[in-house]
């Protein structure tokens, strides 16, 4: 499986700011994804990235609030745009290994957000 | 519509005692993949198996055992002789065929205790 690095690993905000969560893998992937895992809850999808078009959206999350870039096919970042402390949460990003029996998705280690 | 139910929110066992983490599915699909992901306190979550709706076998990997059974929509997890290091939250998860979407369960909170 690929190595998946993020930055920061965590990260304390004031409200109203943004923050640019960086995923980078050491292999070329199509589609990465990122997820949302608020305070003891489990993980959320907010949206699909594929390289070369604009993220898909999962019901709930909107560009404005979670711009996402996608420039190559190693690197992603998702902003969390004007925060609140309703954002605080681990931020997960995961990309999509085809094996022979089928996808698997493997996940970075998160960013663990918290917002003031 | 896609659904993973694990009722245990919670779970204490000894070391070295066997536990078993229940997962229940719901999907319309024919074609589905279940999975097993571990999140110990770090915060990563590791994968730790992938199982076609095809493939009934059960798998053992060491102290690791799943348990597929379609009759009962379940995709048990079986640790056998616990270990504290096996001390995490442990999730089930669905997709179906086509979709890249994953559908995480609540997961089971693990505690070993030493």
């Amino acid at each position: 499986s690929a190595v998946i690095s993020q930055k920061p690993s965590r990260d304390i905000c004031q409200r109203g700011t943004s923050l640019t969560i960086q995923c980078q893998v050491d292999s070329q992937v199509t589609m990465m994804f990122w997820y949302r895992q608020q305070p003891g809850q489990s993980l959320t999808l907010i949206a699909t990235a594929n390289q070369g078009s604009e993220a898909t959206y999962e019901s709930g999350f909107v560009i404005d609030k979670f711009p996402i870039s996608r420039p190559n096919l190693t690197f992603s970042t998702l902003t969390v745009s004007n925060m609140s402390p309703e954002d605080s949460s681990i931020y997960l990003c995961s990309l999509e290994v085809t094996g022979g029996s089928g996808d698997t998705q493997y996940f970075g280690p998160g960013t663990r957000l918290t917002v003031l | 519509a896609q659904k993973v139910t694990q009722a245990q929110t919670e779970i204490s066992v000894v070391e070295k005692e066997d536990v078993t983490l229940d997962c229940v599915y719901e999907t319309r699909d024919t074609t589905y993949y279940l999975f097993w992901y571990k999140q110990p306190p770090s915060g990563e979550l590791v994968f730790l198996i992938r199982r076609n709706s095809f493939d009934e076998q059960n798998e053992i990997s060491g102290r690791y055992s799943w348990n597929f059974q379609k009759s009962t929509s379940s995709f048990n997890f079986t640790i056998t002789a616990s270990q504290v290091v096996d001390s995490a939250v442990y999730f089930c998860a669905l997709s179906e065929a086509g979709d890249d979407k994953i559908i995480f369960g609540k997961g089971t909170r693990l505690h070993i205790l030493p």
